[in-house]
């Protein structure tokens, strides 16, 4: 079974251009989630979509947006690059409707530098 | 914001030693989940337990868990130089969804 895969993985951006990461999540798996991952805040919860509704967001500015698409399959967008945006990006999918039952797998990341 | 607080921050052990990590949170949860984090890499489940568990194993991890001081503990026994990576704790912050909340995590260092 393949497991999560997000693309790209490294990418450099400069400021003010906008960037757009694709995560495909494990067959079967409906909900997906992003995290951002910086030396600074840690990992830090950017959203949550399943079946194609966003049902969770973080404290994260409007420039941050995402959707999900019918095949589960799911996209974050960052518009107005900025220097804080560097991180590493990463998608996680899960079986469960809730953490109630399950964990989360999760991609091996999109690495974002902002120059 | 984050939930918990992991303890130590960095750990240094030799091969064949036991690790053992500590991770206190903040509001009730329904469970608690470790993940481990190679260098730059996804992170990958290893153990949930739920708030109505007090432990739980899975190979050579240990996990331990205290809802009335809000803390867990995770023990690594007979440590190889392969779990070198950085261990998180992540709650599920009562929120009932797919949002997890991550602790500040343990950098663990297993020397040959």
């Amino acid at each position: 079974k393949a497991g999560v895969t997000q693309t790209p993985r490294y990418l450099i951006k400069t400021r003010g251009q906008q960037v757009t990461l694709s995560c495909s999540p494990i067959s079967g798996h409906r909900s997906v989630s992003w995290y951002q991952q910086t030396p600074g805040q840690g990992l830090q919860f950017l959203f949550e979509y399943f079946s194609e509704t966003q049902r969770n967001k973080g404290n994260f500015p409007g420039r941050f947006s995402g959707r999900q698409f019918s095949n589960s399959r799911s996209e974050m967008n960052v518009s107005t690059l900025e220097l804080g945006d560097s991180a590493l990006y990463l998608c996680a999918s899960s079986l469960a409707w809730t953490l109630l039952t399950g964990e989360l797998f999760f991609g091996e990341g999109s690495r974002l530098t902002v120059l | 914001s984050q939930q918990g607080e992991e303890d130590p921050q960095a750990l240094s052990i030799q091969e064949g030693e036991n690790a053992t990590m500590n991770c206190s949170y903040k509001t009730s949860i329904n469970n608690l989940q470790w993940y481990r984090q190679n260098s730059g890499r996804g992170l990958v489940h290893l153990i949930l337990i739920r708030s109505n568990e007090r432990e739980k194993h899975s190979g050579r991890l240990r996990v331990t868990l205290d809802t009335s001081k809000k803390s867990s503990s995770l023990l690594i026994t007979a440590s190889r130089a392969a779990d070198t990576a950085s261990y998180f704790c992540a709650t599920d912050a009562n929120t009932g969804f797919q949002k997890l909340v991550f602790g500040t995590g343990t950098r663990l260092l297993v020397s040959p």
